[in-house]
């Protein structure tokens, strides 16, 4: 079955701080993985994009891995700011098929002063 | 360039009522999508326009009804509303089937049926 999970459901962090947000997914055959930003409210904005053959890009303070083999990926934060109180999902898409866009539910983060 | 744009932005209904959810965009994107999303759950597809004149459903359709009526706007419409239905609405709209080509989304319609 097709799923996308992510971990932790919820991370409060000091303003500053660094922090990584996880997501594993069963998701086959994979095309590409996507993490978005969700501020309350709002709808989702894409940060950011990763291929099979990429393992790493970056958006400014946020770092994306991915591992195909283990079918990992990460979200890495540095610098934490206030601004980044928000929620982020992980969304893997399939090669085939007609709703080929798979969700995970998302990791709150909560950035404090 | 105001991107997706969604109306109402809030929403109560009894059980029971109909309604049509809006939605437009302006940057000249063939695709379309309605999704809800649930506390504790992903975003879940609900229908999808891959181009003008046509319309597919998707995760969970009972219940919704969709029209695309040019290549700006895509409405869906709740005809007999349900508790079930509380939920948050967002639309959607990409460049092109592609897969990699982004999501846009609106800033979504809280509905509240009760």
């Amino acid at each position: 079955k097709n799923q996308v999970e992510q971990s932790p459901q919820s991370l409060i962090i000091l303003e500053g701080k660094n922090c990584t947000l996880q997501c594993n997914y069963t998701v086959s055959p994979f095309s590409n993985l996507r993490w978005y930003k969700q501020d309350t409210g709002r709808g989702p904005v894409s940060l950011t994009i990763m291929t099979f053959s990429e393992n790493t890009k970056s958006n400014g303070r946020y770092t994306a891995t991915l591992d195909a083999d283990t079918k990992q990926s990460s979200l890495h934060i540095t610098a934490s700011q206030l601004s980044d109180s928000a929620s982020y999902i992980c969304v893997v898409t399939l090669q085939t098929g007609a709703n080929n866009l798979f969700f995970g539910t998302g990791t709150r983060l909560t950035v404090i002063p | 360039n105001a991107g997706v744009t969604q109306t109402p932005k809030f929403q109560v209904l009894k059980t029971g009522q109909s309604m049509t959810l809006q939605c437009a965009q302006d940057m000249n994107h063939n695709s379309m999508y309605w999704y809800r999303q649930d506390p504790g759950m992903g975003l879940r597809l609900i229908y999808y326009s891959a181009s003008e004149g046509t319309t597919d459903k998707g995760e969970v359709p009972n219940g919704y009804n969709v029209s695309r009526l040019n290549k700006r706007e895509f409405s869906l419409r709740l005809e007999s509303a349900a508790p079930s239905q509380t939920s948050v609405y967002f639309c959607a709209s990409s460049g092109d089937r592609s897969y990699n080509s982004p999501l846009h989304f609106g800033n979504g319609t809280r509905l509240t049926v009760t």
